[in-house]
C-alpha cells in the first residue's frame, strides 16, 4: 500500500529563517505526491504536487518541494518563513485503486510554528 | 474558497442518534470523497463516489453510509453515534478522471460532537 511518513510532529522556526517540513514516501510504481496546509478550523488547502518532471516543484504562498527519488523524500521548503505560515501541514500520496480511480493517503501532519 | 460546500459546519448530538452531513462539490467535479479527521487517527479516507456510483471504500464503519445524488451532491449518514465518532468530517472533490493524478479540493468540514 502507498504511504507517506512525516517524522516530525512539530517544527519551530523563527520568522525570516528558511523552513523545511519533512516527508518520506513508500510506493509501488511512480509516486504522485502532494502537500496540503490546514489553518485552524479550516479545510485543507492544496499547496503543490509532484507528478513528473523537475525535482523542484513550486507551489502557492512561496512554498516549494524537492522530490528525491534516491532518498524517497518530498520535503516542503520555504526560503523565508512568515508568522502567517504557522499551520498544520500534510504530505499525501496518490493511491491508485483497482477501480482505476484514485484516493489520497495522508501523513500524520506536522505542525509548523513560526515565531516573530 | 475551494468551491466545495459542506453543511452543517458544527453539529452537537447525543449518543445513539443519527446525523446527515451534506456536501456540494466544485462545479464540474464528478468525484466526491469523504474523510474523517480525529486527533488519534489523523485523516482517514472513508468513501469515494464518482458520478453517482461508489468507487472506493476505506475505513468506513457499517454504521456509516453515503450516497451521491444525480445533481452530484453527496450525503454522509452517521447512525447509532458513539462518543468516538466525534471528529471533523471533510468532503473533497476532484474531476475524478480515472488514472488522472489530480489534486483534491476540500470543504471547510463539519465538526461533529457526540455527547
Amino acid at each position: 500500500a502507498q504511504s507517506v511518513a512525516q517524522p516530525e510532529d512539530q517544527v519551530n522556526v523563527a520568522e525570516g529563517n528558511p523552513l523545511t517540513v519533512k516527508c518520506t514516501y513508500s510506493v509501488s510504481g511512480n509516486p504522485y505526491l502532494f502537500w496540503y496546509v490546514q489553518y485552524p478550523n479550516r479545510g485543507l488547502q492544496f499547496l503543490l504536487k509532484y507528478i513528473t518532471g523537475d525535482n523542484l516543484v513550486k507551489g502557492s504562498y512561496g512554498f516549494e518541494a524537492e522530490f528525491n527519488k534516491s532518498q524517497t523524500s518530498f520535503h516542503l521548503k520555504k526560503p523565508s518563513a512568515l508568522v502567517s505560515d504557522s499551520a498544520l501541514y500534510f504530505c499525501a500520496v496518490r493511491d491508485l485503486l483497482n477501480t482505476g480511480f484514485q484516493k489520497l493517503v495522508f501523513g500524520t501532519g506536522t505542525r509548523l510554528l513560526v515565531s516573530p | 474558497d475551494s468551491g466545495v460546500t459542506q453543511t452543517p459546519k458544527h453539529l452537537i448530538t447525543a449518543t445513539g442518534q443519527r446525523v446527515t452531513l451534506r456536501c456540494s462539490p466544485r462545479s464540474g467535479d464528478l468525484s466526491v470523497y469523504w474523510y474523517q479527521q480525529s486527533l488519534d487517527q489523523g485523516l482517514q479516507f472513508l468513501i469515494q463516489y464518482y458520478n453517482g456510483e461508489e468507487r472506493a471504500k476505506g475505513n468506513i464503519l457499517e454504521r456509516f453510509s453515503a450516497q451521491q445524488f444525480p445533481d452530484l451532491h453527496s450525503e454522509l449518514n452517521l447512525s447509532s453515534l458513539e462518543l468516538g465518532d466525534s471528529a471533523l468530517y471533510f468532503c473533497a472533490s476532484s474531476v475524478g478522471l480515472a488514472g488522472a493524478p489530480g489534486e483534491l479540493f476540500f470543504g471547510e468540514g463539519s465538526r461533529l460532537t457526540v455527547l
